[in-house]
């Protein structure tokens, strides 16, 4: 299943599928981007991030890539589970010299269906 | 350590009164973030600390608003003559800085104004 972020804003997929989950950013200068999971009731927890001088960065079940000639970004999850319900948020950042603020986009809510 | 601790994890406050908020990060980071989020959205910036120095503030944050970090350790975010408007989900977060790591957010402390 796949998402277009802002747009369309909940996705549902299969249990054992693979899902994707896109975001437009807005800064065409931000150099570093994150993704986050939030479960309801709790706070952002880190997925996966990526600095803008690279396109594909791989993690545990999860590939993020980078597309900055058009500004987007986009979360793969492998082999979806019950567990990655959640709201998802990617974030951006721009800075001369490490992360400081991060500017969050809306998030999708992706239900994995059983 | 295990993480980034907030406290209260709720709080409910009549109208015009004052609360105070507190955060304690992952001893080892040097940043500290305050964020603000509302239902459905994403966290908004407020915030943030390097050490014991606030470093920016988002015009979010109103003169009703001050945050501290004395010894650059613990954080507290106080809300005077609260509004009902102020009724959200606040965020800590803390990281590394130069290097950068560790972006992590704490639970939050959610706030209802009544």
């Amino acid at each position: 299943g796949e998402s277009v972020g802002l747009h369309l804003p909940t996705l549902s997929v299969q249990e054992g599928d693979n899902s994707i989950i896109n975001c437009a950013y807005s800064n065409s200068a931000s150099d570093y981007f994150i993704w986050y999971k939030q479960e309801s009731g709790k706070g952002p927890q880190f997925i996966i991030d990526i600095r803008s001088n690279m396109d594909k960065r791989q993690g545990q079940r999860v590939t993020v890539l980078l597309n900055k000639t058009v500004k987007h970004l986009s979360l793969q999850i492998a082999a979806t589970q019950p567990g990655d319900s959640a709201v998802y948020f990617c974030a951006e950042s721009f800075s001369i010299q490490g992360a400081q603020k991060l500017v969050f986009g809306q998030g999708t809510r992706l239900t994995i269906n059983p | 350590d295990t993480g980034v601790s907030q406290d209260p994890r709720h709080k409910i406050t009549k109208r015009g009164q004052n609360v105070t908020f507190r955060c304690d990060p992952i001893s080892e980071h040097n940043r500290l973030y305050w964020y603000r989020q509302t239902l459905g959205q994403g966290p908004e910036f407020l915030t943030y600390f390097q050490n014991e120095a606030q470093l920016e503030k988002s015009r979010l944050l109103s003169d009703r608003f001050s945050a501290e970090r004395p010894k650059g350790s613990f954080s507290t975010l106080e809300i005077q003559r609260t509004e009902q408007g102020d009724s959200a989900m606040y965020l800590c977060a803390s990281s590394f800085y130069p290097a950068n790591y560790g972006y992590t957010f704490g639970s939050g402390t959610r706030l209802t104004v009544v």
